[in-house]
């Protein structure tokens, strides 16, 4: 079976730009979450979505937002792109919103130069 | 609010001794201890877990060790290795905001 996916692997934005991030759940997961990794620390939480209704927000600004499609993939936008925003985005996916068994993806990494 | 106590920040090994690191939880309504696993440039990936009605669990060379009274579970790697270098997250469980609770992380350095 397919794992997490995540597209694109690597990209490069300038300040001001906007990025939409794309991920794809295990089959059968019906829970997608978000997560923001900066270089050397733990992951961040943004969001999570569970039959494509958000369930959970982080401590992001609204330059952050997310939507789940029927088919349960989702997309993470971030709006006028700030140098800080540069990480790894992470995308897991679980079978129930409130289960701690969760899949990472490979992650999408954003540089904003 | 600090749920989770991870230890020991970092950690180095010599290749083929033991690797142990350590979790400390507080909220007893956790049901499941995982750990993960993340090597620089990947995404975290589930390394090995366990539920509370078993005291240890055992997959090769990675054993999950867990006392429940004392609210801590910790990650054995026996006969470790250069490749297990990586830095590893235990996650027992979520907040009511569906956001997963980790532990600081361990970077585990296994010298040749």
């Amino acid at each position: 079976d397919a794992g997490v996916t995540q597209s694109p692997t690597h990209l490069i934005k300038t300040r001001g730009q906007h990025v939409t991030l794309r991920c794809s759940p295990i089959s059968g997961h019906k829970s997608v979450s978000w997560y923001q990794q900066v270089l050397g620390q733990g992951p961040q939480f943004i969001f999570q979505y569970y039959e494509k209704e958000e369930r959970g927000r982080g401590n992001f600004p609204d330059r952050f937002s997310a939507r789940q499609f029927p088919n349960y993939s989702s997309e993470l936008n971030v709006n006028a792109l700030l140098l800080g925003d540069s990480a790894l985005y992470l995308c897991a996916s679980s079978r129930i919103s409130s289960g701690n068994t969760i899949y990472f993806g490979e992650g999408s990494w954003l540089t904003v130069v | 609010q600090q749920q989770v106590k991870q230890s020991p920040q970092s950690l180095i090994v010599q290749k083929g001794g033991i690797s142990i690191i350590n979790c400390a939880y507080e909220n007893t309504a956790f049901d499941y201890f995982p750990w993960y696993q993340q090597f620089p440039g990947k995404g975290p990936a589930l390394l090995i877990a366990i539920r509370p009605d078993v005291s240890e669990k055992k997959e090769g060379r990675f054993t999950i060790s867990f006392n429940k009274s004392a609210k801590q579970f910790s990650l054995h790697i026996m006969d470790s290795q250069p490749g297990d270098s990586a830095t590893y997250f235990c996650a027992p469980g979520m907040d009511s905001n569906y956001q997963l609770i980790w532990g600081a992380g361990t970077k585990l350095i296994i010298k040749p």
